[in-house]
C-alpha cells in the first residue's frame, strides 16, 4: 500500500522568508496529492492540489511541485505571514481503485513575526 | 463552515464504557471517513465507506465500530476494547470514494475517557 513520508516534522521561519515542506510517496500509481492546512484547535481544510498530469502549481503564495520520477512533492509558501503558523498534512491518493487518501504526519510551521 | 457536522465538541467518559460520535454531512457526498489525530501521528484512518451500507476497516479500526444506515450519516462508536481511546476524532465525507477528490472534514470530537 501507499507510505508517505512529511519532512520535516516542525520548522519555524521569519516573517517574509519562505518555508518549504517535503513529502515522499511509495505507490506509482497514485495520482492526487492534495495539501491540508489545520490551525490550532479546526479543522484540516485544503490548500492547493496536484494531479500527475502537471509538474508545478502556484495559487498567490503558495505553490506545489512534484516529481514524479522521484516520487517526492513539496509546497512552498512565500512571503510567509503569522497567520501561515498552523500544522501541514500532505496526502496522496491512488485516484484508481478504492484507497483512500494516505497522509503524511504533518509539520507545524510557526512563521515568527 | 457548513456541509459537515460533528457533535459534540468535547466527550468525556469513564473507562469501560462505549461511547458513540456523531458525524453528518448535506454535501450529498457518497464517501465518509473516520480520522484519529494523536500528537505528531498525523491523520490515522479508522474506517471508511464508499456507499451506504457498506463500510471498510482502516489502517486502526480495532476498538472501533460504524454503521452507514442512512447517506448522511457514519457514527463511530469507541468501544470499550479501545486501549487507548483517548483522542481527537475527525470526520469527513468526499464526492465520492474512488479517488481524486477533495476530503471536507468535520470540526472534530475531543475524547477524553478517564
Amino acid at each position: 500500500g501507499e507510505n508517505v513520508e512529511q519532512h520535516p516534522s516542525t520548522l519555524s521561519v521569519q516573517e517574509g522568508d519562505s518555508a518549504v515542506i517535503k513529502c515522499t510517496y511509495s505507490d506509482s500509481a497514485s495520482n492526487y496529492f492534495p495539501w491540508y492546512k489545520q490551525e490550532l484547535g479546526k479543522r484540516p481544510q485544503l490548500i492547493i492540489d496536484i494531479r500527475s498530469n502537471v509538474g508545478e502549481k502556484k495559487d498567490q503564495r503558495i505553490a506545489v511541485t512534484l516529481n514524479k520520477t522521484a516520487k517526492h512533492f513539496s509546497l512552498h509558501i512565500t512571503e510567509t505571514q503569522p497567520e501561515d503558523s498552523a500544522v501541514y498534512f500532505c496526502a496522496a491518493d491512488p485516484y484508481s481503485g478504492n484507497t483512500p487518501l494516505v497522509f503524511g504526519k504533518g509539520t507545524r510551521l510557526s512563521v515568527i513575526a | 463552515d457548513g456541509g459537515i457536522t460533528q457533535s459534540p465538541k468535547y466527550l468525556f467518559r469513564k473507562e469501560g464504557q462505549n461511547v458513540t460520535l456523531s458525524c453528518e454531512q448535506n454535501l450529498n457526498h457518497d464517501a465518509m471517513y473516520w480520522y484519529r489525530q494523536d500528537p505528531g501521528q498525523g491523520l490515522r484512518l479508522i474506517y471508511y465507506s464508499q456507499i451506504v451500507n457498506d463500510f471498510q476497516k482502516g489502517d486502526i479500526a480495532e476498538g472501533y465500530s460504524v454503521s452507514r444506515e442512512k447517506k448522511e450519516s457514519f457514527p463511530l462508536t469507541v468501544t470499550s476494547a479501545q486501549k487507548n481511546p483517548t483522542a481527537f476524532y475527525l470526520c469527513a465525507s468526499s464526492r465520492t470514494g474512488i479517488g481524486g477528490d477533495e476530503q471536507y472534514f468535520g470540526p472534530g470530537t475531543r475524547l477524553t475517557v478517564t
